[in-house]
């Protein structure tokens, strides 16, 4: 089956703690993104690659990094310098920048 | 700075009725998307809009985008219960450029269809 995996679907940490999200996609797509999801809002853009080895900021990178080393995945790791880390998570990739963006299910990260 | 807008926020409305989604945003773009999301879950996508005066439809759906406006509209037609969803419209920054991708999303709209 093509298709998006993120993991875990929920993840709980301990504030002070890095933690990495997973990505992972098998559609061969060349672009992949890093949203985030407060609740009643909607998505803003954390980080964005379009392709292996290069990646770019997006609205809300401070307190994020991520790493492109392989075609199909695009970690996050929402670090200890992240104000309010609890939200929902949303990873997405697509052919090339110029088509539209497939999501995965979503991790939702709590933080206490 | 991109601002997208939607509007209504909340829309509840009746089986049988027909309604619109607006969405405004602030600076030119030629690539505009609609997207549903359910309760807990991703967004699923639901138009794509790459020119001025696009038009699509699918079921009781249908989407334009004026791009002279710089408005999107989601139009519904005797609404059912399974519409019932939060909807997205998103709005892709660089207009006629090489690089395509960051996108800025409206707030999303809560649609409520009940009988």
């Amino acid at each position: 089956d093509g298709g998006i995996t993120q993991s875990p679907k929920y993840l709980f940490r301990k504030e002070g703690q890095n933690v990495t999200l997973s990505c992972e996609q098998n559609l061969n797509h060349d672009a992949m993104y890093w949203y985030r999801q407060d609740p009643g809002q909607g998505l803003r853009l954390i980080y964005y690659s379009q392709i292996v080895n290069d990646f770019q900021k997006g609205d809300i990178a401070e307190g994020y990094s991520v790493s492109r080393e392989k075609k199909e995945s695009f970690p996050l790791t929402v670090t200890s310098a992240q104000k309010n880390p609890t939200a929902f998570y949303l990873c997405a990739s697509s052919p090339s920048p110029h088509y539209e963006q497939y999501f995965g299910p979503g991790t939702r990260l709590t933080v206490t | 700075e991109l601002k997208v807008e939607q509007n209504p926020l909340f829309l509840s409305m009746q089986e049988g009725k027909n309604y619109t989604i607006y969405c405004n945003y602030s600076t030119t773009s030629d690539r505009l998307y609609w997207y549903r999301q359910d309760p807990g879950k991703s967004l699923e996508s639901l138009f794509v809009l790459l020119s001025n005066g696009a038009v699509k439809q699918e079921g009781r759906l249908m989407a334009s985008l004026d791009t002279k406006a710089r408005l999107s509209t989601l139009h519904i037609t005797a609404a059912v219960h399974d519409l019932s969803a939060t909807y997205f419209c998103a709005v892709d920054g660089q207009a006629g450029g090489t690089s395509y991708g960051k996108l800025t999303f409206g707030q999303g709209t809560i649609l409520t269809v009940h009988p």
